[in-house]
């Protein structure tokens, strides 16, 4: 596709209940990245994967949170049992390999309301 | 921890001023600096990035790194409304194999017509 796409653009959920968003990257991006935005702040790193592997979780705020990239394109960010702190914006970002000067391009992101 | 601080603002100057953004940061093994434009309720996108100390300048816009000092800036030439947004600064670092992005609180910038 011509960019990141993401979907839903917007989700509101019932404490308690489970989410799955989704992330469609570049076309041919090696790497795809999970960011949280909460309000008025920046994007937190959430998870790296390269391909299909997950490389890097270490931003994953707890268990709730998984998320996988099968055929290393498409990623799906589920959130189990969803509390009003994960009320966010959740950015995808792509790029076409790992390295310090690779720019990311950035989706537009779902923004998640738990109520 | 890994810190990247901003002025949150908002910053405010005229139509045709220059705007001046800064970043300072704590991690030393920091080697790659973006700067990201986020207009409200969109999503961030790169104005330019720089990982050596200097002055990199791209049409209206000028980065400056100083790893020394661990400040990076942004200036903005001439101006417009439409630069108002907030301006994310962001690194990587070495030691990070995965190379991620990591972001300061960003700075809202607001220009008077």
């Amino acid at each position: 596709g011509a960019g990141v796409s993401q979907s839903p653009r917007y989700k509101v959920a019932k404490r308690g209940q489970d989410v799955a968003l989704r992330c469609d990257p570049i076309s041919g991006h090696v790497s795809l990245f999970w960011y949280q935005q909460a309000l008025g702040q920046g994007p937190e790193f959430l998870t790296y994967f390269q391909n299909e592997a997950q490389l890097d979780k270490s931003g994953l705020p707890s268990d709730r949170f998984f998320a996988e990239r099968p055929e290393g394109s498409v990623s799906t960010l589920k959130i189990q049992r969803t509390q009003q702190e994960d009320s966010a914006v959740y950015l995808c970002a792509s790029s076409p390999g790992g390295s310090l000067n690779t720019e990311a391009f950035f989706g537009q992101g779902t923004r998640l309301t738990v109520v | 921890q890994k810190e990247v601080e901003q002025n949150s603002g908002p910053l405010s100057v005229p139509e045709g001023a220059i705007a001046s953004l800064n970043c300072t940061y704590s991690d030393r093994g920091s080697q790659s600096f973006f700067w990201y434009r986020q207009y409200s309720g969109k999503s961030p996108e790169l104005i330019m990035f720089i990982y050596s100390n200097g002055d990199k300048e791209d049409g209206r816009f000028t980065a400056q790194l100083n790893k020394a000092s661990q400040y990076v800036s942004l200036l903005i030439r001439d101006s417009q409304p439409s630069d108002s947004a907030t301006y994310l600064c962001a690194l990587k670092y070495s030691g990070a194999g995965s190379y991620q992005l990591t972001f300061g609180k960003g700075t809202k910038l607001s220009v008077i017509p």
